[in-house]
């Protein structure tokens, strides 16, 4: 039982490259989230699923769009990165979205 | 509307002495409230959770929080602090309203424990 995994740990881009920032959980749990932590503000809420199916926007998802691709699978995709977008990225699960979520450990993405 | 205030950006005590971290939350609904922590370059775990059952929770590492509507706030507490308590901790809140599916987090405390 791994659950929350995230590939990759570490990412370096250059303006304008793209990336997927991958998310997979072995919880069976119905809501997964994308949120990227900076110095000083927490975390912040870019993309949410409530289900399989479904996504919704967060607090800060412009650059960002993610795909649901089935229970298990969560992806965040960075179409033109900008330097702003460096950050820490988290992704997380529950069972539902009023109960404890689980975290994966991360990655550091480094936008040049 | 949710939104949750953590009043102290960085906390200081020596071991052995008591942790106070305290969160204000603000809700429209009944809220689930929870309270994390991170330890340096590592992903956040969670120390306990409110939902509505007891008002005093007991979490993990003899941390516990208190919920108390009259004043919105869900403080943390340890009786006796060690050196690996040192870490940032996030109060997040959960409500059924408008911002189903979302939680609120914190800016963040971080504690430092000295020896």
């Amino acid at each position: 039982n791994a659950g929350v995994t995230q590939t990759p740990k570490f990412q370096v881009l250059k303006t304008g490259q793209s990336m997927t920032l991958q998310c997979a959980q072995d919880m069976n749990h119905n809501s997964m989230y994308w949120y990227r932590q900076d110095p000083g503000m927490g975390l912040r809420l870019i993309y949410y699923s409530a289900s399989e199916g479904t996504t919704d926007k967060g607090e800060v998802p412009n650059g960002y769009n993610v795909s649901r691709l089935n229970k298990r699978e969560f992806s965040l995709r960075l179409e033109s990165a900008a330097p702003s977008q460096t950050s820490v990225y988290f992704c997380a699960s529950c069972v539902s979205s009023y109960n404890e979520q689980f975290f994966g450990p991360g990655t550091r993405l480094t936008v040049l | 509307a949710q939104s949750v205030t953590q009043l102290d950006s960085h906390v200081s005590v020596s071991e052995g002495t008591p942790v106070l971290l305290r969160c204000n939350y603000s809700s429209s609904y009944s809220p689930s409230l929870f309270w994390y922590v991170q330890h340096p370059n590592k992903g956040l775990q969670l120390l306990l959770k409110y939902t509505s059952a007891a008002t005093l929770v007991k979490g993990i590492n003899g941390f516990e929080a208190e919920f108390k509507k009259s004043e919105t706030s869900f403080h943390l507490t340890k009786p006796s602090a060690h050196m690996s308590d040192a870490a940032e901790y996030f109060c997040v809140v959960s409500d059924r309203g408008t911002n189903a599916g979302k939680s609120t987090f914190g800016d963040g405390t971080t504690l430092t424990v000295k020896p």
